[in-house]
């Protein structure tokens, strides 16, 4: 347990389906962030967000939308999503300027 | 890109020290070396990290040259649940937009 807790832990859905990744923290960090790491792939950042604000996007496909209320919470929701789509995503937390904890991360399928 | 290059895998005998090479020869003053592991299908999990100073903790050692081009994780004592991918991250940016771009990493395998 790292103190990021991700959930669901697996996920399968279609490709007209709409659902959501959620992740939470109760470090006290205020920055979020959402990584992607595909099959044999290195770990990419998509999202960064800082005090609830969005700071970085790394070129996303709008079918990825992400949602930050607060600092301790992070959502990523997912619509029309295809095959290529399918991956490991995780979630990590930080205090600003420190080292990153990383949750879990939830397998998506996109069938 | 990332701005590290690491041998892409390495054995170790259980109970022998695992040293892990990182080369990062374009690294800037300000920025530091994390060192993270990922275990299958795990999220990463953070080692230790440092600027230009040697460092230790409970998990492992950090050795950074001087020139800070290049930097080598220790692990003291490799037992067989140490076997992950290891990666070394030089973190770019600062003040809130600080990022960690991750490569391949090393795959340590730890053999009884």
């Amino acid at each position: 347990e790292t103190g990021v807790t991700q959930t669901p832990r697996h996920l399968v859905m279609g490709m007209t389906n709409k659902k959501s990744l959620k992740c939470e923290q109760h470090l006290g960090h205020n920055a979020m962030y959402w990584y992607k790491q595909s099959a044999k792939k290195p770990l990419e950042l998509m999202f960064v967000y800082n005090f609830k604000e969005q700071t970085e996007n790394n070129s996303v496909p709008s079918r990825f939308s992400p949602e930050c209320p607060n600092s301790s919470h992070l959502f990523l929701h997912l619509h029309t999503l295809q095959p290529e789509d399918s991956a490991l995503y995780l979630c990590a937390s930080s205090q600003q300027g420190e080292k990153q904890i990383f949750g879990s991360g939830t397998q998506l399928s996109v069938l | 890109d990332a701005k590290t290059t690491q041998p892409p895998s390495m054995d170790c005998a259980e109970g022998r020290a695992a040293n892990l090479p990182c080369n990062h020869s374009t690294i800037s003053g300000n920025e530091y070396v994390y060192w993270y592991r990922q275990i299958h299908s795990q999220g990463p999990q953070y080692i230790i990290h440092g600027l230009k100073n040697n460092e230790t903790n409970e998990m492992a050692s950090l050795i950074i040259t001087e020139d800070r081009k290049s930097s080598t994780l220790i692990l003291p004592h490799a037992t067989l649940r140490d076997t992950a991918v290891y990666y070394c991250i030089v973190r770019v940016g600062q003040g809130g937009s600080e990022k960690l771009v991750f490569g391949k990493g090393t795959k340590l395998t730890v053999n009884p």
